[in-house]
């Protein structure tokens, strides 16, 4: 099983900011990250595919690198409506798993 | 655009069954890898595997032994039971779909129901 190593747990930043969100896997996953939006009460919200595919109507201010074991997320021009908890999901080998999620807070 | 809904009880008794339904409005399943997922309170999420229309399946060998999957194309709906419930399995539930035409790991998902497990 894969493990996804998330980090950090918890960020804040203030509009306008560029942050990057790491996640780790534990053995070579390929490109076979995906990145997640999640927002209390709300549908989670698909953002990156394929560790680097903007998913389409996700704002050009997200972004995804990475291959093989290191990912990264990051989000330019930071807007209060992206407070959220973001997480990633590999689906390289089963069973599919999860990053344990980083809680973005807005200043 | 795929939208889903889950249904199901929001209380369980411990050693019982639980059933959940995901029903999909907007295009047909048989376009679409069926999921479900779930997170504890305060834990991480768990994928608990899929379902396709054609009835094949994948879970999560940490469940395996409990879970059952099935669709129903003439309904648009996917189901989740799970046996024995403990209150381990206390969560919120969500379906998802994959991306149409492929992808079984979740892309629409639903916005998820809590389960709890108590007597």
């Amino acid at each position: 099983e894969t493990t996804l190593t998330q980090s950090p747990p918890f960020m804040s930043a203030t509009p306008g900011d560029k942050v990057t969100i790491s996640c780790k896997a534990s053995q070579d996953i390929d490109d076979d990250l995906n990145w997640y939006q999640q927002k209390p009460g709300e549908a989670v919200n698909f953002i990156i595919q394929e560790a680097t595919t903007l998913v389409p109507g996700i704002p050009p201010r997200f972004s995804g690198s990475g291959y093989g074991t290191d990912f990264t997320l990051t989000i330019t021009n930071i807007e209060s409506d992206d407070a959220a908890n973001y997480f990633c999901l590999q689906h390289d080998n089963f069973p599919y798993t999860f990053g344990q999620g980083t809680k973005l807070e807005i200043k | 655009q795929v939208q889903l809904q889950e249904s199901g009880p929001g209380l369980v008794k411990p050693s019982e069954t639980l059933s959940l339904t995901c029903t999909v409005s907007g295009d047909s399943i048989t376009n679409y890898f069926c999921s479900w997922i779930r997170q504890p309170p305060g834990k991480e999420l768990e994928w608990i595997g899929y379902i396709y229309h054609n009835g094949r399946t994948n879970y999560n060998p940490s469940l395996k032994s409990r879970v059952t999957m099935s669709v129903d194309t003439s309904k648009n709906q996917f189901s989740l039971t799970l046996t024995s419930m403990t209150a381990a399995d206390t969560a919120v539930y969500s379906c998802a779909t994959g991306p149409r035409g492929g992808g079984s790991y979740p892309a629409g998902w639903g916005q998820g129901t809590l389960v709890t497990v108590s007597s």
